[in-house]
């Protein structure tokens, strides 16, 4: 089992409606969870950082589950420039440098 | 205030030859760490690195492949007798130290190595 699961969509989204996805972890000595976009062949690049009591960042909304070990990212009036992967990050206490990627989530809006 | 940066962006190599990509921290980072990205699949931790000292190299393969953070000059990631297999993207990402509070990598644009 990985230890970071993604589901790869796409999810198809009409320009400003709203698209939210989860991502699961296995691994409960994991710490700390970010949301990293990366557009199609090239780096990836921090969206946001998840805290536990959830947080927003503009139009952005993070949320994070311990109990049931998952975190989601929902997108609010999306827009044509939030075409990319989402890639959701977990680093575990017991190793800082080594962060655990999920494979991505694909999120297509359309005009 | 120049990112991470990385190169070769793309290398194409046969079989059998080797490979070297290097990496550059951000400014003020003393902390380099490696990534590789096979096509359609996430990225997996390869080896992390401060200067003269490997700190985790639990994802490197165990044959061929080697990484450097000498005093002076880039981070060197080394792949000698490359396969098809080694074909992907190979992302450098840099952080200040640990104790300093950092929590977050920033990613160099990649290195993106073809084994014919």
């Amino acid at each position: 089992r990985k230890e970071v699961e993604q589901d790869p969509g796409p999810f198809n989204v009409p320009e400003g409606a709203t698209v939210a996805f989860n991502c699961t972890y296995s691994n409960s000595a994991s710490q700390s969870f970010f949301w990293y976009r990366q557009d199609c062949r090239k780096e990836p690049k921090l969206l946001m950082s998840v805290y536990s009591s959830g947080n927003e960042d503009g139009r952005f909304t993070a949320q994070l589950n311990r109990a049931s070990q998952y975190i989601s990212l929902l997108i609010r009036d999306s827009k044509l420039s939030d075409s990319a992967t989402y890639l959701c990050v977990v680093r575990r206490t017991d190793s800082w440098g080594k962060l655990q990627f999920g494979a991505g989530t694909q999120v297509v809006v359309t005009p | 205030n120049a990112g991470v940066m990385q190169n070769p962006r793309h290398l194409v190599r046969r079989r059998g030859q080797e490979a070297r990509l290097r990496c550059s921290p951000m400014k003020g980072h003393s902390h380099v760490y490696w990534y590789r990205q096979l096509p359609e699949e996430g990225l997996k931790f390869m080896v992390y690195l401060q200067k003269e000292n490997i700190i985790d190299e639990s994802g490197m393969p165990k044959e061929r492949f080697s990484a450097e953070f000498p005093k002076e000059g880039p981070s060197i990631l080394r792949i000698q007798q490359v396969v098809r297999g080694d074909s992907a993207a190979y992302f450098c990402a840099s952080s200040p130290p640990p104790e300093s509070g950092a929590n977050v990598l920033t990613f160099g644009a990649g290195s993106r190595l073809t084994v014919l």
